[in-house]
């Protein structure tokens, strides 16, 4: 197994300027999120997937857009690239749990790292 | 909303000192996970905890859930360069895939 592929891993903008990261898994992880990971903030959800067709905001989700149309692969796009989106993006995936018990692990990809200048 | 705290935010120590990095919750937490980065890479995991009062441990690292299930410690033992990272810890608020993290620690360890 590959496990969470994140594509690319270094990427260069200009102000305006759209572009998508890409993501899969090969896990058939039902769950899919994405973070942002900026110096002293940890990381931070910006979108979320419980299934093929079905996404939810996370905690800083504007500026960006996502769609799963397939279980594997779950793109996250940026709309119109602003210096405040210069971060690193990881993609992460999980099997669903059933209840409050039989939380499992979240498996991150190794990050894509965006400048926005 | 839930939040994470944790502290130290950085920590410096000797090779073969013990150190202890702590995780705090807003709320009652159902799954705290730590994972550990290194610099420039994706997150590795670590441990998850589940219930209050458990106690996992791998080679040198132990992590505590405490019985109020609102705060979490890692603590290593006899650290070693190869510990050096950013440590953070995660928790699930609910059922689903949408972990929050804390701010992360970074260690750094001295030969």
């Amino acid at each position: 197994n590959a496990g969470v592929t994140q594509t690319p891993k270094f990427q260069v903008l200009k102000t305006g300027q759209s572009m998508t990261l890409q993501c899969a898994q090969d896990m058939n992880h039902e769950y899919m999120s994405w973070y942002r990971q900026d110096p002293g903030m940890g990381l931070r959800l910006i979108h979320y997937s419980v299934g093929a067709g079905i996404t939810d905001q996370g905690e800083v989700p504007n500026g960006y857009n996502v769609s799963r149309s397939t279980t594997e692969d779950f793109p996250l796009r940026l709309l119109s690239a602003a210096p405040s989106q210069t971060s690193v993006y990881f993609c992460a995936s999980n099997r669903a749990s059933r209840g409050r018990v039989g939380f499992h692990e979240q498996y991150f990809g190794p990050g894509t790292r965006l400048t926005v200048t | 909303s839930q939040e994470l705290e944790q502290s130290p935010q950085s920590l410096i120590v000797q090779e073969g000192k013990n150190l202890t990095i702590n995780c705090t919750s807003s709320k009652t937490l159902y799954g705290l996970y730590w994972y550990k980065q290194k610099y420039g890479e994706g997150l590795i995991f670590l441990m998850m905890l589940q219930k209050g009062g458990e106690e996992k441990s791998h080679e040198k690292i132990t992590a505590k859930l405490d019985e109020k299930k609102q705060q979490s410690s890692l603590h290593i033992t006899a650290s070693q360069p190869s510990h050096a990272g950013i440590y953070l810890c995660g928790a699930g608020p609910s059922n689903t895939g949408k972990l929050i993290f804390g701010q992360g620690t970074t260690l750094q360890v001295k030969p």
